[in-house]
C-alpha cells in the first residue's frame, strides 16, 4: 500500500530534550516536506526536500532541523524543543511537479512541557 | 507572497442538502494549482479535489465540485447530497506552478458539521 508513515504518533516531552520524528514514504517520491498545524493558522511548511541531500527552509524553520540521506526518509529533528513547538506535525511527499498531489502522513501530536 | 483566505470558520448543513465553502486567494502568478483537502477527526489529510489554473472547466469528483473564478481569484467547494461522513475541517490550498519546490499554502480551514 502506498503510504507515508510517521513515528511516533503522539509524544509528550520536556523542554530541551532532543527528539526526532521519523517520516518514511514508499512511493519513490522526490519531494518531501514537513508542516505544522496550529489552531487558527492552518498548515505551515517547516522544511522541504527536493531530493536526497537537497533540503531547504520553509516558512517556519526556526528550532527545527531535517536531513535527507535516503530518498524514502525525511526525519524532523528538534534539538532543544520549547513549548511553542507544541503542535500537530505532518510529513508529506509527492512527485516533483507542482501538479502532483501531496500525500500526507497520519500526523504526530507533539506536546512540549 | 501568495495568500489563501477562508472566510467561514464554521459551516453547517443537513444531510442530503448542498453546502458551499468559500476560498479566495491572492497571487500574481498565472501558473498554479488549487486544492481542497479534508481533515476528519482522525486528522488524516485527504485530497478532495484539484484544479489546474490553466483549465477553464471546473473540476468535479462525484459529489464534490468547484466553482473556479480565475479573474476573481475565487475557488469555492460545493458538496452535494451531504453525508454525515462529510463532517470535517476543509482546507483550501494553493501551490505555485512556477517552481516545483514551493509549498502548499493553506487557508485557515472551515469546520463543516453535518446534522441528520
Amino acid at each position: 500500500e502506498a503510504q507515508v508513515t510517521q513515528n511516533p504518533r503522539y509524544l509528550i516531552t520536556v523542554t530541551g530534550k532532543k527528539l526526532t520524528v521519523t517520516c518514511s514514504q514508499n512511493m519513490n517520491h522526490e519531494y518531501m516536506s514537513w508542516y505544522r498545524q496550529d489552531p487558527g493558522l492552518g498548515l505551515r511548511q517547516i522544511y522541504y526536500s527536493m531530493n536526497v541531500e537537497v533540503t531547504d527552509k520553509g516558512d517556519v524553520p526556526e528550532g527545527y532541523k531535517v536531513s535527507r540521506k535516503e530518498k524514502r526518509n525525511f526525519p524532523l529533528i528538534l534539538e532543544s524543543p520549547s513549548p511553542n513547538q507544541t503542535s500537530l506535525y505532518f510529513c508529506a511527499s509527492s512527485l516533483t511537479s507542482s501538479a502532483n498531489e501531496q500525500f500526507f502522513g497520519p500526523g504526530t501530536r507533539l506536546t512540549v512541557l | 507572497a501568495q495568500t489563501v483566505t477562508q472566510s467561514q470558520p464554521e459551516m453547517s448543513v443537513q444531510e442530503a442538502e448542498t453546502v458551499t465553502l468559500s476560498c479566495t486567494y491572492d497571487t500574481s502568478e498565472s501558473d498554479y494549482y488549487l486544492f481542497w483537502y479534508k481533515q476528519p477527526p482522525s486528522r488524516q489529510m485527504i485530497l478532495v479535489i484539484r484544479q489546474e489554473a490553466y483549465k477553464q472547466q471546473n473540476a468535479t469528483e462525484n459529489r464534490f465540485s468547484v466553482n473556479f473564478q480565475k479573474a476573481a481569484k475565487s475557488f469555492s467547494l460545493k458538496i452535494s447530497d451531504s453525508q454525515l461522513g462529510d463532517a470535517a475541517m476543509y482546507f483550501c490550498a494553493y501551490r505555485s506552478g512556477v517552481w516545483a519546490g514551493t509549498a502548499l499554502i493553506f487557508g485557515k480551514g472551515t469546520t463543516l458539521s453535518v446534522s441528520s
